[in-house]
């Protein structure tokens, strides 16, 4: 069974311009959560998705924001990048009703 | 104080050592612990999952928790050069969100 995919895997990008980033989760499973991972912060909580409407919101600015799509595929956004976004953004697929999640490899993201 | 106190390291340990690695919490609604194994520049890989109280045992990994003292562990017999990674502990409600709570992880490093 293929795990979770997530493209790009690096990215390079300067202040001020916006990165979209997908990812595809497990085949059968619907909800995918998001997740920002910095040295100093560790891995932040950014949202949930689940039948194409977000479900949870943590606590980051405006800036960041996803959709997912009927086959539960997910894009996160983020827009007037700062250089502080640099960091591995994790997406994480479950299945519903079941606490445990899986991660994909990450795309690391450099603000310069 | 965070929701998740995990002690950084590097903890360095000998080959064939036993290795306990400890996360505290203080949300008494935690009710699902997992631990996630990351090696460098990868995704989390779930190592082990355990609701509520008590211990779980897969091949050389054991999972304790301790909802009374609000404190979980991860002991790993005869550990190798190949366990070297940082181990996060992650925790949930289990309100069916599938959100997570991470601890920020635990270098590992086992020498040969």
């Amino acid at each position: 069974k293929a795990g979770v995919t997530q493209t790009p895997r690096y990215l390079i990008k300067t202040r001020g311009q916006q990165v979209t980033l997908s990812c595809s989760p497990i085949s059968g499973h619907r909800s995918v959560s998001w997740y920002q991972q910095t040295p100093g912060q560790g891995l932040q909580f950014l949202f949930e998705y689940f039948s194409e409407t977000q479900r949870n919101k943590g606590n980051f600015p405006g800036r960041f924001s996803g959709r997912q799509f009927s086959n539960s595929r997910s894009e996160m956004n983020v827009s007037t990048l700062e250089l502080g976004d640099s960091a591995l953004y994790l997406c994480a697929s479950s299945r519903d009703g079941e606490e445990t999640q899986y991660f994909g490899p990450g795309t690391r993201l450099l603000v310069l | 104080q965070k929701e998740v106190e995990q002690d950084p390291g590097p903890l360095s340990v000998p080959e064939g050592a036993i290795v306990s690695l400890n996360c505290t919490y203080s949300n008494s609604a935690f009710q699902y612990f997992m631990w996630y194994r990351q090696y460098s520049r990868k995704g989390p890989e779930l190592l082990m999952y355990t609701y509520s109280s008590g211990n779980k045992e897969d091949g050389r990994f054991t999972a304790q928790v301790d909802k009374s003292s609000k404190y979980i562990s991860l002991f790993i017999r005869d550990s190798q050069p190949s366990d070297s990674a940082t181990y996060l502990c992650a925790m949930s409600e289990g309100s069916g969100y599938s959100t997570l709570t991470f601890g920020k992880g635990t270098m590992l490093l086992v020498s040969p």
